[in-house]
């Protein structure tokens, strides 16, 4: 079975820090799909990255940034100069590449950005 | 593109009554739709996958006759809470998956039902 694991509940920091997103997960495929989404307090997930199983190289965005190692089965997600804009619910998620594809969450990590 | 919308985005309901939410791809077409709950400060779970023209394939522990899903066409599925109870409330989250190129799931800004 598919199993997501963020440990970190809930994080707190001052604005323009760096924060780094755990994301462990468990998987009997061999190809697999990673995302990471953005819940801000308004309900809607927003889309932030698709990782393919069989692509390793670490990704960034702007201020995002994600270190996928498949080798202890994680996918972190780093926001540098971290902004107040960034308070969200991020979850990270797994999914089969056949079939439905249906995604299997994490529990969640609460960031708050203090100004 | 790729925008999927619900209505009702907020719904109060009494117990007992059933209260349907509609979820609709409105710049593409979606072959699958898939609803999700998520309860206060937890997680997405899947509730449902569904297909246009074919049954919903219902999670384990999801009960199919109290959540009933239609996907009747390639641009709108519903979801009908039947018989409402107070522990039915939730946020629930439709997603769809277009059916061409892309495999991505699109997701809608969610429906927040009260049950009263």
């Amino acid at each position: 079975a598919q199993k997501v694991t963020q440990a970190q509940t809930e994080i707190s920091v001052v604005e323009k820090e760096d924060v780094t997103l755990d994301c462990v997960y468990e998987t009997r495929d061999t190809t697999y799909y990673l995302f990471w989404y953005k819940q801000p307090p308004s309900g809607e997930l927003v889309f932030l990255i698709r990782r393919n199983s069989f692509d390793e190289q670490n990704e960034i965005s702007g201020r995002y940034s994600w270190n996928f190692q498949k080798s202890t089965s994680s996918f972190n997600f780093t926001i540098t100069a971290s902004q107040v804009v960034d308070s969200a619910v991020y979850f990270c998620a797994l999914s089969e590449v056949q079939g439905a594809q249906k995604l299997v969450f994490g529990q969640g990590t609460r960031l708050t950005i203090n100004p | 593109g790729a925008v999927v919308s619900q209505h009702p985005s907020r719904v109060i309901c009494k117990s007992g009554t059933s209260v349907k939410i509609e979820c609709r791809s409105l710049d593409f077409q979606a072959t699958t739709m898939f609803w999700y709950r998520q309860f206060p400060k937890q997680s997405l779970m899947l509730m449902a996958t569904s297909n246009e023209g074919s049954k919903a394939t219902y999670e384990q522990g999801v009960e199919k006759d109290k959540f009933l899903i239609n996907h009747a066409s390639l641009t709108l599925s519903t979801l009908t809470v039947t018989s409402a109870h107070p522990e039915d409330s939730s946020f629930y989250i439709c997603s769809a998956r277009e059916s061409s190129v892309s495999y991505e799931q699109y997701f809608g800004p969610g429906t927040r039902l009260t049950v009263t």
